[in-house]
C-alpha cells in the first residue's frame, strides 16, 4: 500500500546534538512538507519542497535543515541551533503543491530532549 | 491565506449530528475551505473542502453560507471513533499557498 513513513516513532536529542528525522513517500509525490506540533497546539509549518534539489523555508526554519536528494525521501535534521527541539513532528506529501491539493501525513515522530 | 475563527471545543452523543462551525470572514473569492482532523498522537486526516457549493462525501458534509463567510462540518452520525481535534482551513490556489494549521475544535463523542 501506498503511503508515508516516518521514523522513528520516538527520538531522544542530548543537548548539543544534530538529530535526523526520516520521510519516505511511495505515492509518487512532488511536493514534500514537514510540521512541527507542541503540545495543545496547531502545526506550523517548518520546510517544504516542491521539487527534488528544491525546498523552501516555512514559518518556522530556525534551527532545522532538511534535503531533497530524491523524489521520495525527505529528511528533516533538528541542529543543536534549535534550542526548543521537544515537539511532535509531521511529514507530510502531496502530488503538487498548490491550494487544491490535499495533504497526506504521515504518523509522526515524537522528539524530547534529554 | 485568510484566517479562521472556531470554538475551542464542542461535544455530541453518539449516533447525532455532529455539527462544528467555522469562521472566515476575511475569505477571498479563490480561496477553498478544507477541514481536516488529528486524533491524538496521529498525523491529521484529510476530511472534505469546498470553494462555495455544499459538498458530500463518506465521511463528511461540508456547507458553506452563501456569502462564504462562514461555514460547518456535518458529521450525520457521530461515533466515539470521531472524537478529535478538527482543523478548518482557508487556502488560495496559488502554487505558494500553505496549508495553515490553527488551534482547531475538540469534539468529543460521548456515549
Amino acid at each position: 500500500d501506498g503511503g508515508i513513513t516516518q521514523s522513528p516513532k520516538y527520538l531522544f536529542r542530548k543537548e548539543g546534538q544534530n538529530v535526523t528525522l526520516s520521510c519516505e513517500q511511495n505515492l509518487n509525490h512532488d511536493a514534500m512538507y514537514w510540521y512541527r506540533q507542541d503540545p495543545g497546539q496547531g502545526l506550523r509549518l517548518i520546510y517544504y519542497s516542491q521539487i527534488v534539489n528544491d525546498f523552501q523555508k516555512g514559518d518556522i526554519a530556525e534551527g532545522y535543515s532538511v534535503s531533497r536528494e530524491k523524489k521520495e525521501s525527505f529528511p528533516l535534521t533538528v541542529t543543536s541551533a534549535q534550542k526548543n527541539p521537544t515537539a511532535f513532528y509531521l511529514c507530510a506529501s502531496s502530488p503538487r503543491q498548490g491550494g487544491r491539493e490535499k495533504l497526506l501525513f504521515g504518523s509522526g515522530t515524537q522528539l524530547s530532549v534529554l | 491565506d485568510a484566517k479562521t475563527t472556531q470554538p475551542t471545543s464542542m461535544d455530541c452523543a453518539e449516533g447525532r449530528a455532529a455539527n462544528l462551525p467555522c469562521n472566515h470572514s476575511t475569505i477571498s473569492g479563490n480561496e477553498y475551505v478544507y477541514w481536516y482532523r488529528q486524533i491524538h498522537s496521529q498525523g491529521p486526516q484529510y476530511i472534505i473542502h469546498g470553494l462555495k457549493n455544499n459538498e458530500t462525501n463518506e465521511m463528511a458534509s461540508l456547507i458553506i453560507t452563501e456569502d462564504r463567510k462562514s461555514s460547518t462540518l456535518i458529521l450525520p452520525h457521530a461515533t466515539l471513533r470521531d472524537t478529535a481535534v478538527y482543523y478548518c482551513i482557508v487556502r488560495g490556489t496559488g502554487a505558494n499557498s500553505k496549508l495553515t494549521f490553527g488551534k482547531g475544535i475538540t469534539l468529543s463523542v460521548r456515549p
